[in-house]
């Protein structure tokens, strides 16, 4: 089993959609989680950081479930911009020194 | 701007030729990483830094080098690319290992023939 799983989509929804995408995790010890977005090809780029039970940004919420360990994105009202791919990060539940994994992504596509 | 500076962002080369990508952080942090990105397989970790003269290997660490003597650079060293190390490639930069998010460079698409 992957330490960080996603769904890798794609998911096609038509703009002004609510989706929500899960992601989980094996270190059931972590505290801190990232949903980066990646355009085609281009950087990783931070979307929001979940500390807690959640973090809400905006048109963006994600959510923290440590019984189930999962953790959620969910993207109200989406743009024809918020197509890219979601990753998903989590501390390594092998490794004591923090280091983070990241899922295969999932990949969201919006049309008009 | 609060940045990770990789370059080149494009480089083709042939077998065997000796490559350095270079890679600059200008916010102080003492967490520094490289990764490689391939269709399928995600981000993948070739070393890490925790801080000046720390390195350590991460997932994938064959064939590559690295050295951090300073706190800011953090360069990638081929020593004799193959056509296997043709990848997609990102430097990042964090203020600790521990619970802080990671700052990627811009990328370079590396091509071995």
């Amino acid at each position: 089993r992957k330490e960080v799983e996603q769904d890798p989509g794609p998911f096609n929804v038509p703009e002004g959609a609510t989706v929500a995408f899960n992601c989980t995790y094996s270190n059931s010890a972590s505290q801190s989680f990232f949903w980066y977005r990646q355009d085609c090809r281009k950087e990783p780029k931070l979307l929001m950081s979940v500390y807690s039970s959640g973090n809400e940004d905006g048109r963006f919420t994600a959510q923290l479930n440590r019984a189930s360990q999962y953790i959620s994105l969910l993207i109200r009202d989406s743009k024809l911009s918020d197509s890219a791919t979601y990753l998903c990060v989590a501390p390594s539940l092998y490794n004591q020194g923090g280091k983070l994994i990241f899922g295969q992504g999932t990949e969201l596509s919006v049309k008009p | 701007e609060a940045q990770v500076t990789q370059n080149p962002r494009y480089l083709i080369t042939v077998t065997g030729k000796k490559l350095t990508v270079t890679c600059s952080q200008n916010m102080n942090h003492e967490y520094m990483s490289w990764y490689r990105q391939d269709p399928g397989l995600g981000l993948r970790q070739i070393y890490y830094s925790m801080n000046v003269e720390v390195t350590d290997k991460g997932d994938v660490p064959e064939g590559y080098k690295v050295s951090r003597k300073e706190k800011r650079n953090f360069p990638l060293i081929l020593e004799s690319p193959s056509p296997n190390q043709t990848s997609l490639y990102f430097c990042a930069s964090s203020l600790s290992r521990f619970g802080s998010p990671l700052h990627f460079g811009n990328g370079t698409r590396l091509t071995v023939t």
